[in-house]
């Protein structure tokens, strides 16, 4: 248990919709990125966020945007469903100047159909 | 970040040791080299890092070549529960907050009873 918490567990949209996913840091941490896994693939960074701000993004669309809230929770947002967004969507908190360790919450698995 | 190269998969039969091996020719000098793994259908957990000098610490040993051209992970006396993929990532370690991870598709090792 790293105290990271992601909420739904499991998804289904269809394509074209929207969707919300929320992530609880662990205590403490101000720091959070974003993975997505494809099945069989290495987690691939999409975006970080450190203090409200987002401090670094992978190589992925505009429609992939993110919120950090004041007490570091964080919300990733993906507008106009495609199919190859499904995938495990893997939440990581961690605390500026430790950077040896990030914990990664248990991931929100989404099926677009 | 410097492109890593890792077998696979790999057997280990529980209770011996696990050699994980790792490639990272193009490792820069101010990059450190980290382990993480994944059990299946969990976040990945951390496992150890280091620079030049070989690491310990309760999971696991990392040894690095004093090239630092390649690096193993060892498991000294692994379990069925050590049966996971194993990612080996190299990265700098800024004063910033960024903390971008690249994974590749990481070893899986399996321990066999």
């Amino acid at each position: 248990e790293t105290g990271v918490t992601q909420s739904p567990t499991h998804l289904i949209k269809t394509r074209g919709q929207q969707v919300t996913l929320r992530c609880s840091s662990q205590s403490g941490h101000n720091t959070v990125s974003w993975y997505q896994q494809a099945l069989g693939q290495g987690p691939q960074f999409i975006f970080q966020y450190y203090r409200e701000e987002e401090n670094g993004r992978g190589n992925f669309p505009p429609r992939f945007s993110g919120l950090q809230f004041p007490n570091y929770s964080s919300e990733l947002n993906v507008n106009a469903l495609e199919l190859d967004d499904s995938a495990l969507y893997l939440c990581a908190s961690s605390l500026a100047g430790h950077s040896y360790e990030q914990y990664f919450g248990p991931g929100t698995r989404l099926t677009v159909t | 970040d410097a492109k890593t190269t890792q077998p696979p998969s790999m057997d280990c039969a529980e209770g011996r040791a696990a050699n994980l091996p790792c490639n990272h020719s193009t490792i820069s000098g101010n990059e450190y080299v980290y382990w993480y793994r994944q059990i299946h259908s969990q976040g990945p957990q951390y496992i150890i890092h280091g620079l030049k000098n070989n690491e310990t610490n309760e999971m696991a040993s990392l040894i690095i070549t004093e090239d630092r051209k390649s690096s193993t992970l060892i498991l000294p006396h692994a379990t069925l529960r050590d049966t996971a993929v194993y990612y080996c990532i190299v990265r700098v370690v800024s004063g910033g907050s960024n903390y971008k991870l690249t994974f590749g598709k990481g070893t899986l090792l399996t321990v066999n009873p």
